[in-house]
């Protein structure tokens, strides 16, 4: 069955970097893309951008250009995001979600919390 | 790119009805038919309920449905269930190559 796996929960404190992993299995890494999405506290959903796993080819969100880096390792199925510049706004439950060949978010991992505080 | 517009809250009581809407532009709802929606319990991650505008993916309930009109996109929940009291997201795929979501409405079932 298709899994995202997330890592582990961080703190960081503001003008850090952050680097999420997410690891797939159950299906062919290669074949679909991946999103990132965000959501903070008691808020919504964000979408931050998206990687092709095939090529490393990326689209960012306008707000995330500059700070944020998609990247992936196709040998060991593993999608990360890696966010720059860290402020006390950006702490949210960061989500993979794979893509559905429909332009959708078909399957999700559980999240990682990134906690930004001084 | 702004945020689709969802109404906050709705509600309804066991086997009603209810239509949760998700208003866009021309740059995304109103161009494409790449209209998805996702249901989020508290602390979970959010699942894919209706993609395409009206379709479901196996194992959704058929109580589940989908349509668009312009550039507004509905959601409704036929019979409601105290199970689906949660919170509803709209998301469309943008002409910009991005994509948008709705900022969400809770539901709950009275």
């Amino acid at each position: 069955q298709v899994q995202l796996v997330h890592s582990g929960a961080e703190v960081k404190k503001p003008g850090a970097s952050v680097k999420v992993s997410c690891k797939a299995s159950g299906y062919t890494f290669t074949g679909y893309y991946i999103h990132w999405v965000r959501q903070a506290p008691g808020q919504g959903l964000e979408w931050m951008g998206r990687i092709t796993p095939n090529n490393g080819d990326t689209n960012y969100a306008q707000k995330f250009q500059g700070r944020v880096t998609l990247t992936r390792d196709t040998s060991i199925s593993t999608a990360y995001m890696e966010l720059s510049r860290l402020r006390s706004d950006d702490t949210a439950v960061y989500f993979c979600a794979r893509d559905g060949h429909g332009y959708n978010f078909d399957y999700w991992g559980q999240g990682t919390l990134v906690t930004v505080s001084s | 790119q702004s945020a689709l517009t969802q109404p906050p809250s709705v509600s309804g009581s066991p086997g009603q009805s209810v239509t949760i809407s998700c208003t866009g532009t021309s740059s995304d709802v109103g161009t494409y038919n790449r209209v998805s929606w996702y249901q989020q319990p508290p602390g979970t991650a959010p699942k894919l309920m209706i993609y395409e505008v009206s379709n479901r993916p196996s194992g959704v309930p058929d109580r589940f449905s989908g349509s668009k009109s312009g550039n507004t996109a509905s959601l409704t929940i036929s019979g409601l269930q105290a199970e689906d009291e949660a919170d509803y997201y709209c998301s469309s795929y943008t002409i910009s190559s991005t994509w948008v979501f709705g900022g969400g409405t809770k539901l709950t079932v009275l």
